[in-house]
């Protein structure tokens, strides 16, 4: 069964800093995977997804992530933290079970201080 | 960018009383979803609809839950008996579904407080 775990439930960087959050998966197939972000009382926004084109992913707002085959990790850095950066950070792979169901990791906060 | 729409943005319900959480989904996207959020907690899928029916639901997805799109427009998630532990920020989730890399769009999501 295709999933995701997150590493960290929460991880505190200083404005100016590099963001890593860490992402693992199990899948028994390629996966489709995804990081979304969801700011306070806010629905989850998509952030970058990989889909095998290319291995280094952009997204927006300065993210990037990097899917590792033989790590199978897919995390998410940034390298100079904003303020605006302050937010839940979801890892995802959606699997095709006839409803293309996606699959949340449990979230991981960022807090970013001045 | 499209948007999908959730009302209420906040329901505040007493025990064992009926809800029902209302979503207006991206006017051409064929696959829909509810996902909830319990405070602190990560996001769960509730359940996906293509086609007029439910395609996956899951565990958490019991006989207190229904969904149905009764207009073509609304899609809905009904509760009939809530609990306290139904307690939780509810998502409604699109996409077009033309392939596994498409991305969700979601809504700014309903607060459910059952009292």
């Amino acid at each position: 069964a295709q999933s995701v775990t997150q590493l960290d439930s929460h991880v505190s960087v200083s404005e100016g800093a590099l963001v890593l959050l860490r992402c693992n998966y199990s899948s028994s197939v390629p996966p489709y995977l995804f990081w979304y972000v969801q700011y306070p009382n806010q629905g989850l926004q998509l952030l970058l997804k990989y889909t095998s084109a290319a291995t280094l992913v952009k997204g927006i707002n300065g993210f990037e992530a990097e899917f590792k085959k033989s790590e199978t990790s897919f995390h998410l850095t940034k390298p100079s933290a904003h303020m605006s950066d302050a937010a839940e950070y979801f890892c995802a792979v959606t699997r095709n079970t006839g409803g293309f169901k996606t699959i949340f990791g449990a979230g991981t906060r960022l807090f970013v201080k001045a | 960018e499209p948007e999908v729409t959730q009302t209420p943005s906040h329901q505040v319900t007493q025990m064992g009383q009926e809800v029902i959480l209302r979503c207006v989904p991206i006017s051409n996207h064929l696959y829909f979803y509810w996902y909830r959020q319990i405070l602190g907690q990560k996001v769960e899928f509730l359940v996906s609809f293509y086609n007029n029916e439910i395609s996956e639901k899951s565990e958490i997805f019991d006989d207190q839950f229904s969904v149905e799109r009764p207009d073509g427009s609304n899609f809905t998630l009904k509760i009939r008996s809530t609990k306290l532990e139904d307690s939780a920020m509810y998502f409604c989730a699109t996409n077009p579904a033309r392939d596994e890399d498409e991305k969700l769009f979601f809504g700014s999501g309903t607060q459910l407080s059952v009292l």
